[in-house]
């Protein structure tokens, strides 16, 4: 079983500065992935990043990053010069084993950027 | 076309009722998701279909019955639900072999209320 844990249920940054949401996750699989999704009010799932687990190089999308630590289980998302439209429930989520499709989610980090 | 469509956003149904949730998508995609979300909570999947065959049913009562009439389209029959079955309900899709490389396109959902 694989499994994936949000720690933080909510997190508040001021506009234009940089927070960071942490996950941490567990599979026995050796190949796997990692995406980090959000949903904002309007309710749907949009990818904001992701990171495959045989690559080293932390995955960059524009002012999104995440610090991947493969032997730590660790996979966290730096949101840099926050936005009002960054606010939104997070979701980390990991996909191993292929041919399942199957996405297995944490828990959520409400995330609201105050003005 | 990079969407998913659902239809309707939002539905009321009583106990007695039978009802169909819509799901459409012409991005080429051939595996198609439910998931059904309750609030404040990640997505739980309830059904996966790949090249138009239902291969993974998680253990979802009879009163949701699943169709994919065409690599296109993705129906959800209900009928006879109970209140706790109100939730938003997530169509989701992802191409069969590239899907770790784009992730999985989400719809806006239904939002279905029981009573």
């Amino acid at each position: 079983a694989q499994t994936v844990t949000q720690s933080q249920p909510e997190m508040s940054v001021q506009e234009a500065e940089t927070v960071t949401l942490s996950c941490t996750y567990d599979t026995s699989e050796s190949n796997y992935y990692l995406f980090w999704y959000k949903q904002p009010p309007s309710r749907q799932m949009i990818l904001v990043i992701r990171q495959e687990a045989y690559k080293q190089q932390n995955a960059t999308e524009n002012r999104f990053s995440v610090n991947f630590q493969k032997a730590a289980k660790s996979f966290s998302l730096k949101i840099s010069d926050s936005q009002l439209g960054d606010t939104a429930m997070y979701f980390c989520a990991l996909y191993s084993g292929a041919g399942s499709y199957q996405l297995t989610f944490g828990k959520g980090t409400k995330l609201s950027v105050i003005p | 076309d990079t969407e998913v469509t659902q239809t309707p956003k939002h539905l009321v149904m009583g106990m007695t009722n039978k009802k169909s949730l819509k799901c459409e998508q012409h991005m080429g995609h051939r595996a198609m998701y439910w998931y059904k979300q309750k609030a404040k909570k990640p997505p739980e999947l309830m059904f996966v279909y790949s090249y138009e065959k239902l291969s993974i049913n998680e253990s979802v009562p009879s009163r949701f019955s699943p169709e994919c009439p065409n690599s296109s389209l993705l129906n959800l029959h209900l009928h006879a639900l109970q209140p706790e079955d109100s939730a938003l309900y997530l169509c989701a899709s992802s191409h069969p072999i590239r899907h770790l490389n784009y992730g999985y396109t989400f719809g806006s959902g239904t939002r279905l209320t029981v009573v």
